[in-house]
């Protein structure tokens, strides 16, 4: 079955300053995948979708200017916090649709800690 | 709007025993209804999908109910074990390859 990269697992940034996190589907192209926020003790939370080829569709109460998606190619998409601030600090996670198959492969994902 | 529900309490159960979670949703006409497990610090990991039309489902130890006229799903651990102790999360779909909107998971916890 398809199986999701997500990198780095960890990081740690200061106020201000902004992080990438890359999303890669090993086995599967991906016109679609989704990017979802998990805060302690919750469940995840749909931020948007991005779309190879075009933008981003984004939920409704996500800044697409600060949650800046590129999906670069069929199998990598990525998502940069831009100027983090100390509450942008979460469990980011993607996932890989299957295509006609409902179920989704997910990312290890990115604990985010802005200091 | 819609709204996927799941016990916030924590189960905690014996070894052996059967662990029953149940999910439930409003205001939605899911054509799948999924349950994943998602251990502490990582990725949720698909389990058991289960369609609009279907009664039940079985995997190994595993099985789900869906009852689209109570809009609710059961998901059933037979014979725990202390390796099942996770959160298990249900999660509902409209079709293949669409965003999967996700209930806010069930911590169970299976002691020896």
């Amino acid at each position: 079955g398809a199986v999701v990269s997500q990198h780095p697992s960890r990081v740690i940034c200061k106020s201000g300053t902004s992080v990438k996190i890359e999303c890669r589907s090993l086995d599967f192209q991906a016109t679609t995948m989704f990017w979802y926020r998990q805060f302690p003790k919750q469940s995840l939370m749909l931020m948007a979708t991005s779309n190879e080829g075009s933008k981003a569709t984004y939920e409704q109460g996500v800044e697409k200017d600060k949650f800046l998606i590129n999906h670069a190619s069929l199998t990598l998409s990525t998502l940069t916090v831009t100027s983090a601030h100390p509450e942008d600090s979460s469990f980011y996670i993607c996932s890989v649709p299957q295509g006609v198959l409902p179920e989704a492969f997910f990312g290890q994902g990115t604990r985010l800690t802005v200091v | 709007s819609q709204k996927i529900e799941q016990n916030s309490e924590a189960l905690n159960i014996q070894e052996g025993k059967t662990a029953t979670l149940t999910c439930n949703y409003t205001n939605y006409s899911p054509a799948y209804l999924q349950w994943y497990r998602q251990d502490p610090g990582r990725g949720p990991v698909f389990l058991l999908l289960i369609r609009e039309n279907e009664k039940e489902k079985r995997k190994e130890r595993l099985k789900v109910t869906f009852d689209t006229t109570l809009k609710q799903s059961l998901f059933h651990i037979t014979a725990s074990q202390p390796a099942d102790s996770a959160t298990y999360l249900c999660a509902i779909i409209k079709a293949a390859g669409n965003k999967l909107t996700f209930g806010g998971g069930t911590r169970v916890l299976v002691k020896p």
